[in-house]
């Protein structure tokens, strides 16, 4: 089994959608978690972390169920700048384990 | 503010040449750093990381090294290139002294080997 797992993808939807992401990770020890978005040929960068109350910035939430081993990411009112890849990444000591990421395509 | 900064951007090299990559990390002191590569259409791959000047972790065996001589300097080698070596190699950082710190990525190094 992969330390992390995400949907396969890849998701395309139309603006305006509502799209969910699902991650499951593996490591019950793992300590924080984040989710990145990276656009082709690009850099991953920091979309936000996922803390276990959940939280919200912006169009974006994430919630994190600990005893499932679950994350997931939610995308209201998607916008054609949203399509991307987004990983899933979880840490454990110095480790930071990426998921293999779902590709959204928001379409016009 | 911190800054990441990776070079060179692009990179072609003949198989069984050598490699030499650099990172270094401005605006802020002891942090995490991470070699990452991602092959093409796949995911990232933790390479080595280091917590310390000189302390290196490698996470899988493979034709590459790592050094760190100074506390913000990271440097990814290898004496002999192969095809397989191809790739997006990723530079990061973290602060080590901040619980729930994310990683943050330089611009990356896009290596290709024929």
């Amino acid at each position: 089994r992969k330390e992390v797992e995400q949907d396969p993808g890849p998701f395309n939807v139309p603006e305006g959608a509502t799209v969910a992401f699902n991650c499951t990770y593996s490591n019950s020890a793992s300590q924080s978690f984040f989710w990145y978005r990276q656009d082709c040929r690009k850099e991953p960068k920091l979309l936000m972390s996922v803390y276990s109350s959940g939280n919200e910035d912006g169009r974006f939430t994430a919630q994190l169920n600990r005893a499932s081993q679950y994350i997931s990411l939610l995308i209201r009112d998607s916008k054609l700048s949203d399509s991307a890849t987004y990983l899933c990444v979880v840490n454990y000591g110095q480790n930071f384990v990426f998921g293999p990421g779902t590709r959204l395509s928001v379409l016009p | 503010s911190q800054t990441i900064h990776q070079w060179p951007a692009t990179l072609v090299q003949p198989v069984g040449s050598p490699l030499s990559l650099e990172c270094t990390v401005e605006g802020t002191s002891n942090p995490n750093l991470y070699w990452y590569r991602q092959a093409a259409g796949r995911g990232l791959q933790l390479l080595f990381y280091s917590v310390g000047i000189g302390q290196i972790s490698s996470e899988v065996p493979q034709n590459l090294s790592a050094s760190r001589p100074q506390d913000r300097q990271f440097i990814l080698s290898s004496k002999k290139l192969l095809l397989s070596d191809s790739g997006f190699y990723l530079c990061a950082w973290k602060n080590r002294g901040t619980y729930n710190s994310p990683l943050h990525f330089g611009n990356g190094t896009r290596l290709t080997v024929t």
